[in-house]
């Protein structure tokens, strides 16, 4: 059974680098099939996408993110990852990352999410 | 950029009734739309992609239609567990990907 779980500091100071860890397990990352992305959402407010990874380390970003993002990929440790630069308080938010459907950009896997707060 | 838009932004809906949700794109976007599901402190959970397609695990009164730029999510016969935040989202043309602002959806 597939499984994601995001990792990584719950608090950064303002003006540094969020970084998360999304482990998958019960499948490979690497096997070609499927896109991994990053999904996050403010306190009571909706979803934004991020961006997503293929296995080449193919990235797409949002682009109102695009100048502060990073997404990598290990495919020898079956994780991906997501660097965030220059946080303020507007990038307090749970992050879920996720797998994207075979047939589309929808996301049909989804880790439990992690809430990462900025705040000195 | 597209924009989702959904509509009610809150429904109150008596158990074993009908309920509609509403999506509309500012552009057209074909079938390549997904409805997810949130309850309180969960991670989202994919209940139809492709306008109609049921995801696994999807209870068969959940039915997606439209295309285009008009969608509907309907659940037939309302249940308790269905009260949650509904969100459509749109994967025609990206980046971005996009979504509405949710539906929240309760029972009478």
């Amino acid at each position: 059974q597939l499984q994601l779980q995001e990792s990584g500091p719950g608090l950064v100071k303002p003006s540094e680098t969020l970084s998360l860890t999304c482990t998958v397990s019960g499948a490979s990352i690497s096997s070609g099939t499927y896109f991994w992305g990053w999904i996050r959402q403010p306190p009571g407010k909706g979803l934004d996408w991020i961006g997503s990874i293929y296995y080449s380390g193919s990235t797409d970003y949002n682009p109102s993110l695009k100048r502060r993002v990073t997404i990598s990929i290990d495919t020898s440790n079956n994780q991906f990852s997501l660097k965030v630069n220059s946080v303020t308080a507007a990038d307090t938010a749970v992050y879920y990352c996720a797998r994207l459907g075979w047939t589309g950009n929808y996301m049909d896997v989804w880790g439990e999410g992690t809430t990462v707060t900025v705040s000195s | 950029e597209i924009v989702m838009t959904q509509s009610p932004a809150t429904l109150s809906v008596s158990p074993g009734e009908r309920a509609t949700l509403s999506c509309r794109a500012s552009q057209s976007v074909r079938t390549n739309l997904a409805w997810y599901q949130q309850k309180p402190g969960q991670a989202p959970r994919l209940l139809i992609y492709g306008a109609s397609t049921r995801a696994t695990g999807t209870p068969a009164r959940f039915s997606g239609s439209g295309s285009g730029t008009e969608f509907t999510l309907t659940i037939s016969s309302l249940q308790s567990e269905d009260c949650a935040v509904y969100y459509c989202q749109q994967y025609n043309n990206w980046p971005p990907i996009t979504f509405g602002q949710g539906t929240r959806l309760e029972i009478k």
